[in-house]
C-alpha cells in the first residue's frame, strides 16, 4: 500500500498572504494525483485531477503542480481570503486503481 | 438536484446490532466507494464497486459487507457492529478511470456504543 504524506498537518495563514503545502508520494508506478477540499460540515470536493510530470492546473487563486520523478506535489494559494478555511487532501492512485489518501492539511486564514 | 445521497445522516447503534448504510446517486457514475474517516488518519477504503455487479475490498473491509445490484445504489453493512466502527462514513462515486475525481455524499456520523 502507498504512503501519501502531507505537510504542514495545519497551517495559519494571515488573510491576504499566499501559501502552500506539499503532497508526497512514491514515484514509483505512478498514476494519478488527486486534490481536494474538505470545509467543515461538508464533504471532500475534487479540485484536480493531475496525470502528468510537469503538469499545473489553476483555479482561480489555486492552482498545483506534479513532480512524479521525485514524488511532490505542491498546492498554491494565492491571496488568502477566510473562505480558503479548510482542509486539503491528496490522494495518489495505487496499482489497484484505488485511491491512497493523505491525512490532509488544515488551513485556517486568519482575518 | 443531482448527486450523492447518504442515509442516515448520524445514528447511535448498540454494539452487536446490525446495521445498513444507505448510499444513492443519480449520476449515473460506474465506480461507487465507501470509506470511513477517522480523526488523524486519512480517508480509508472499505469497499468498492467499479461498476453494477461487482465488488472489491479496500484497506479495511473486516466487518462490513457491500452489494451492487444496479448503478445507483450501494449499501454499506455492518453485520455485528463494535466499538471501533465508530467513525465517519463517506460514500462516493466516480465515472471511473484514473481521471475521473471522485464525488461525495455528505457523510454518516456512527458511534457504536
Amino acid at each position: 500500500i502507498l504512503n501519501v504524506e502531507q505537510s504542514p498537518q495545519s497551517l495559519h495563514v494571515q488573510e491576504g498572504d499566499s501559501t502552500n503545502f506539499t503532497c508526497s508520494f512514491p514515484s514509483s508506478n505512478f498514476y494519478a494525483l488527486h486534490w481536494y477540499r474538505w470545509e467543515t460540515a461538508k464533504s471532500p470536493e475534487a479540485l484536480f485531477v493531475m496525470t502528468l510530470n510537469g503538469d499545473e492546473k489553476k483555479k482561480g487563486r489555486i492552482s498545483a503542480t506534479l513532480n512524479t520523478k521525485e514524488g511532490y506535489s505542491y498546492l498554491y494559494i494565492k491571496g488568502s481570503q477566510p473562505e480558503d478555511s479548510a482542509t486539503y487532501l491528496c490522494a495518489s492512485l495505487d496499482s489497484n486503481y484505488q485511491l491512497i489518501w493523505g491525512a490532509g492539511t488544515k488551513l485556517i486564514i486568519k482575518p | 438536484i443531482a448527486g450523492i445521497t447518504q442515509a442516515p445522516t448520524s445514528q447511535i447503534l448498540a454494539a452487536g446490532r446490525r446495521m445498513t448504510l444507505r448510499c444513492t446517486q443519480d449520476m449515473r457514475h460506474n465506480a461507487m466507494y465507501w470509506y470511513r474517516q477517522d480523526l488523524g488518519l486519512g480517508l480509508r477504503l472499505i469497499h468498492y464497486s467499479n461498476t453494477a455487479g461487482t465488488t472489491g475490498k479496500g484497506e479495511v473491509p473486516d466487518g462490513y459487507s457491500v452489494s451492487r445490484a444496479n448503478t445507483d445504489d450501494f449499501p454499506l453493512t455492518l453485520a455485528s457492529a463494535v466499538p471501533s466502527q465508530t467513525s465517519v462514513y463517506f460514500c462516493a462515486s466516480s465515472r471511473g478511470g484514473s481521471r475521473s475525481p471522485l464525488h461525495f455524499g455528505n457523510g454518516t456520523r456512527l458511534t457504536v456504543t
